[in-house]
């Protein structure tokens, strides 16, 4: 049973568009929400995050948007640049239960950005 | 050291045999976690240590696999008469607090392990 579901596995974006990444979630008790970029043989990497008392935040091309009502989120990303290409995930936390700090992930998004 | 050390970065093992995998955190560190990625599948959570408190296990698969740690610093993950299922990149990770309670938990990865059972 996903509680973090990322439905699309792939997207191909053009240099300078926007990317839309979506996530959708389950547990309405997660407190935050996290974005990580994965390269190929690397680690993945934190990106942003978002605290579920918020609807928006932006880090200067990256802003996540909170839709709580639909336990929704999504990555924006403008304008995309062909070094954005990668994998990213979607997090969630809940500050409840046993498991405190333990980040549940979605399985990821492929990005492409054609130049 | 700066960042999350993972070893060995490959392994190759036959069917039966047991391993270890070994993560260095981040100093100062006080919660490490395990993950893996199958091929094609998102990021799997094995097991979560947090100071001194008892391990959250709850994502093991099987009983073949356990993990230990010494204090707040190096962990072992051992994974006992191997299968081809358990290929697989490991991923270790660590966080200051381990908590979400203070913010968000971000967790700052290692390059992983890649695992390949024959």
């Amino acid at each position: 049973d996903q509680q973090v579901k990322q439905n699309s596995p792939s997207l191909s974006v053009q240099e300078g568009r926007i990317s839309i990444l979506n996530c959708d979630y389950t547990n309405s008790m997660f407190d935050y929400f996290l974005w990580y970029k994965k390269y190929p043989a690397e680690g993945p990497t934190f990106l942003i995050s978002i605290s579920s008392i918020k609807d928006k935040n932006e880090d200067g091309r990256f802003t996540v948007f909170l839709n709580k009502s639909a336990k929704h989120l999504s990555l924006h990303i403008v304008p995309s640049q062909p070094g954005d290409s990668a994998v990213y995930f979607c997090a969630a936390s809940s500050n409840y239960g046993g498991s405190q700090g333990n980040l549940i992930f979605g399985k990821g998004t492929k990005l492409s950005v054609k130049p | 050291g700066a960042g999350v050390s993972q070893s060995p970065s490959n392994k190759v093992t036959e069917k039966g045999k047991d391993v270890e995998l070994r993560c260095d955190p981040i100093s100062g560190h006080t919660a490490l976690y395990w993950y893996r990625q199958r091929l094609g599948q998102g990021l799997e959570f094995l097991i979560y240590f947090q100071g001194n408190s008892a391990p959250d296990k709850s994502g093991l698969p099987s009983d073949r696999f356990s993990a230990e740690r010494t204090g707040e610093s190096v962990s072992t993950l051992t994974i006992q008469r191997t299968q081809q299922e358990d290929s697989a990149v490991y991923l270790c990770a660590s966080s200051p607090l381990g908590t979400a309670r203070y913010g968000a938990n971000v967790l700052t990865f290692g390059a992983g392990s890649r695992l390949t059972v024959l």
